[in-house]
């Protein structure tokens, strides 16, 4: 069965601290894993994606690494700021999308 | 970046009616689509995938006579909700890929769906 995980379920933090949120998934034969922001009432927005053959992918302050063998990525986000307060999702694409249940990350002024 | 519409982003209806969801990739072609249905607090769950000319794929524990879906061309998909219950109240989003691109998913921006 291909389950993905992300924890913490929740986190907060104040605003210029370093952050790591953790997506894990049953299932190595991935194709991809994408990194989803989703701000409430809103649609999601892509923020990284990695194929399977890569290692990591950067964007501004994200950073996003895979580690196929080990079923683990985790996103991290330098010197957050309070308009990265948003829930962050996880998905891997099997060929379909199976997506974590998300980190609510709120970062305080 | 690429842009997929999604419309209505809001709906209310009275229990037994049907509801359209519309899906439009704007600048690009999307050969497969995917619908997803979000309850408050849950994770996204994947509905189906459409895919262009062809029928949907229906996960699971998904009706496939209640949620039509209909991907007439390259950049549309529609997923009608027929005979709407309460228990349909939900958020629907759907997400398209890139013919062209590198399989990222572009989403559109959700329909908020209220069954009275």
């Amino acid at each position: 069965k291909q389950e993905v995980t992300q924890i913490p379920a929740a986190l907060s933090v104040p605003e210029g601290e370093n952050l790591v949120l953790n997506c894990s998934f049953t299932d190595s034969a991935i194709y991809n894993l994408q990194w989803f922001r989703q701000d409430p009432g809103k649609g999601l927005t892509s923020l990284l994606l990695i194929q399977s053959s890569q290692r990591e992918q950067t964007s501004g302050r994200l950073n996003a690494s895979l580690d196929k063998s080990s079923g683990r990525s985790t996103l991290y986000i330098a010197a957050s700021q309070p308009g990265d307060s948003a829930t962050y999702l996880c998905a891997v694409f099997y060929g379909d999308m199976r997506f974590g249940a998300g980190t609510r990350l709120t970062v305080k002024p | 970046g690429a842009v997929v519409s999604q419309h209505p982003s809001w709906v209310i209806c009275k229990s037994g009616t049907s509801v359209k969801i519309e899906c439009r990739s704007l600048d690009f072609q999307a050969t497969t689509m995917f619908w997803y249905r979000q309850f408050p607090k849950q994770s996204l769950m994947l509905m189906a995938t459409s895919n262009e000319g062809s029928k949907a794929t229906y996960e699971q524990g998904v009706e496939k006579d209640k949620f039509l879906i209909n991907h007439a061309s390259l950049t549309l998909s529609t997923l009608t909700v027929t005979s709407a219950h309460p228990e349909d109240s939900s958020f629907y989003i759907c997400s398209a890929r890139d013919a062209q691109g590198d399989e990222k998913l572009f989403f559109g921006s959700g329909t908020q769906l209220s069954v009275l």
